[in-house]
């Protein structure tokens, strides 16, 4: 019974070095969304993809962030050049349809020193 | 006006009693409505969808939805201390399909033995 799958669950990262956050969604699930936590605060909307589609980026920062979600593979979401205010939880969620109930990985805590 | 609004409490019940649990929204087109659960350093749970106005009863939980006083509830009966945790509400935003959800601040239900 695998659910969301997210690695590393922990991952520290120096300013200005990359960080790669992987998704592998629930089995029969082809849409994934990522979400941010910051400390103390509410969980945000980042991306939205299907297989090789990004449906909806309304939420990722303009700069810095990309995310992708290949036809083999997990999901990607990268941050290049991270600075201290990325540390923050990143989930991943995934849906077996637009608009269906969303289930959520363990995350991935970034910390960046 | 903040899109999704939640007390963030503390709501504290003794054991065994019901929990109620509110949440207004600002996007009139929403259609879709869910509940999380999240415990403390831990990954949003699933706790309910609720897409037609009523209630929807699941076990212990019954969400009650209100389109046009655009009004979501959650109720928690025969509360249990293991229910402590922070409840989020989750609109889907828009009027179709987007999958993405806006998710309140939450509230923090505290079960006291």
């Amino acid at each position: 019974n695998a659910g969301v799958m997210q690695n590393p669950r922990h991952l520290v990262r120096r300013r200005g070095q990359e960080a790669r956050l992987r998704c592998s969604p629930m089995k029969g699930h082809s849409h994934v969304y990522w979400y941010r936590q910051l400390p103390e605060e509410g969980l945000k909307f980042m991306v939205y993809l299907q297989k090789e589609n990004i449906i909806d980026e309304s939420g990722m920062p303009k700069e810095r962030f990309s995310a992708e979600f290949p036809k083999e593979g997990p999901s990607i979401l990268r941050i290049q050049q991270v600075v201290r205010g990325d540390s923050a939880a990143y989930f991943c969620a995934s849906s077996q349809s637009m608009g269906d109930e969303q289930y959520f990985g363990p995350g991935t805590r970034l910390t960046v020193t | 006006q903040k899109e999704v609004e939640q007390n963030s409490g503390p709501l504290s019940v003794p054991e065994g009693a019901i929990a109620s649990l509110n949440c207004t929204y600002s996007d009139r087109g929403s259609q879709s409505f869910f509940w999380y659960r999240q415990y403390s350093g831990k990954s949003p749970e699933l706790i309910m969808s609720i897409y037609s106005n009523g209630d929807k009863e699941d076990g212990r939980f019954t969400a009650q939805l209100n389109k046009a006083s655009q009004y979501v509830s959650l109720l928690i009966r025969d509360s249990q201390p293991s229910d402590s945790a922070t409840y989020l509400c989750a609109p889907e935003q828009g009027s179709s399909n987007t999958g993405k959800l806006i998710f309140g601040q939450g509230t923090t239900l505290q079960v006291k033995p």
